[in-house]
């Protein structure tokens, strides 16, 4: 079983669209968890956080839910630059960046 | 500030032939990080340094990667002999040092190998 799973997509949305994203992952005792944002030939870059109360970054909204064991990301107001892979990445560990990369998830924001 | 930078972005080699990789993080980045998407799977992680030590190297896949950090400022990733299943993007990250949980990893742009 993967470590952390994800709906590849594609995720074809109209401009002004709410998407949701979710990603589960497979030990309970991961210690902490992030959405990336990778364009296409580029690097990963943090998008946010997710913290065990939920947490909030202008249109963006991630949630966990230790107990289900899966983590969500929502946009809202969706921009067309907002078209990317958005990846799942889980921390299995308390200290350093060991991550487990999900395969991602590719949204594609249309006009 | 400069961020990650990796050389080479592309690398094109024959089967059995050697690359070198070379990762420079961000300065005064303790922590870094070797990992690698091969196509169509997932980006995974082969190894970290804490400055020119070898913290965790759980992912190297077999005894033709070697990789350096002498005096702990950039790396280098080498294969030798390279194989066709090597053939993949490999990405370098640094973060800054100390415990903590959300400290965040920067990741450079990658290099594109490709073995033919």
């Amino acid at each position: 079983r993967k470590e952390v799973e994800q709906d590849p997509g594609p995720f074809n949305v109209p401009e002004g669209a709410t998407v949701a994203f979710n990603c589960t992952y497979s030990n309970s005792a991961s210690q902490s968890f992030f959405w990336y944002r990778q364009d296409c030939r580029k690097e990963p870059k943090l998008l946010m956080s997710v913290y065990s109360s939920g947490n909030e970054d202008g249109r963006f909204t991630a949630q966990l839910n230790r107990a289900s064991q899966y983590i969500s990301l929502l946009i809202r107001d969706s921009k067309l630059s907002d078209s990317a892979t958005y990846l799942c990445v889980v921390n299995p560990q308390y200290n350093f960046n060991k991550f487990y990369f999900g395969s991602g998830t590719k949204l594609n924001v249309k006009p | 500030e400069a961020g990650v930078t990796q050389f080479p972005s592309h690398s094109v080699i024959e089967k059995g032939q050697t690359v070198t990789l070379r990762c420079d993080p961000i300065s005064g980045h303790d922590n870094l990080y070797w990992y690698r998407r091969v196509m169509g799977k997932e980006i995974k992680f082969l190894l970290h340094f804490v400055k020119e030590s070898k913290q965790d190297e759980s992912g190297m896949p077999n005894n033709r990667f070697l990789a350096e950090r002498t005096g702990g400022t950039y790396s280098t990733l080498k294969v030798q002999p390279a194989e066709l299943e090597d053939s993949g993007v490999y990405f370098c990250a640094s973060s800054q040092g100390g415990q903590g949980v959300n400290t965040e990893a920067f990741f450079g742009q990658g290099t594109r190998l490709t073995v033919v």
